[in-house]
């Protein structure tokens, strides 16, 4: 079983709507993060979380909430969703036992917004 | 301001020959280095890293240099196979204190 997972794997979703992304991990690993993948423009961090009463807003987090609701698991929100919005996300975990860290990802969420 | 660039979109080499990727970041603070990989329709996997005590780090036929002085990093893939083909992503971080900030990708094509 993967260590990371992501739901939905792909999802199409009409301007205005509501959408959630939903992440589990099962590494034990206490920091949490969502990017999204544009085309030329690589990953960018949207919000992180390095234990579960920590958010913090990344490069991009305008349109975009989160909620950490255990260890294991941070749900990213679009609460109206636009087509620009259109792209991979990506959520990744790491120890924060480490100093220099590793972050491993899950396989990614391909959202289309109409 | 991007602290971490990798400055070719794309590259392409020969099969069996050498793969050498491009990174440079603006940021002295930066003191641990990532390359990740990633095949379409995954999510980017961990490749080989660098501490900044270090110039050069080896892992099979993945090799990464470090140069503080100039702030740049390379990857180097001898010899370069069709699996190969893939974006490659730099990434750096200070000691855990701040998310990895990514470059934006080269997408390496290796030719048969």
């Amino acid at each position: 079983d993967a260590d990371v997972t992501q739901t939905p794997r792909n999802r199409i979703t009409k301007t205005g709507k509501r959408i959630m992304l939903e992440c589990s991990q099962t590494k034990g690993h206490d920091r949490m993060y969502w990017y999204r993948q544009d085309p030329g423009l690589g990953l960018r961090l949207i919000y992180y979380s390095f234990d579960v009463k920590d958010i913090n807003k990344g490069e991009i987090s305008d349109g975009y909430s989160v909620s950490r609701q255990a260890q294991a698991k941070f749900s990213l929100s679009l609460e109206s969703a636009i087509p620009n919005q259109t792209a991979l996300y990506f959520c990744a975990t790491s120890d924060a036992v480490q100093l220099q860290e590793t972050q491993y990802f899950g396989p990614g969420t391909r959202l289309l917004v109409l | 301001d991007q602290q971490v660039k990798q400055n070719s979109p794309s590259l392409s080499v020969q099969e069996g020959r050498i793969s050498i990727l491009n990174c440079d970041y603006t940021n002295s603070m930066f003191d641990y280095f990532l390359w990740y990989k990633k095949y379409p329709a995954e999510g980017p996997t961990f490749l080989i890293s660098i501490s900044s005590i270090k110039d050069k780090n080896e892992d099979g036929r993945f090799t990464v240099f470090l140069n503080k002085s100039a702030k740049h990093l390379s990857l180097h893939i001898v010899p370069s196979q069709p699996g190969d083909s893939a974006v490659y992503f730099c990434a750096a971080s200070n000691s855990g204190n701040t998310p990895l900030v990514f470059g934006k990708g080269t997408r390496l094509s290796v030719i048969a």
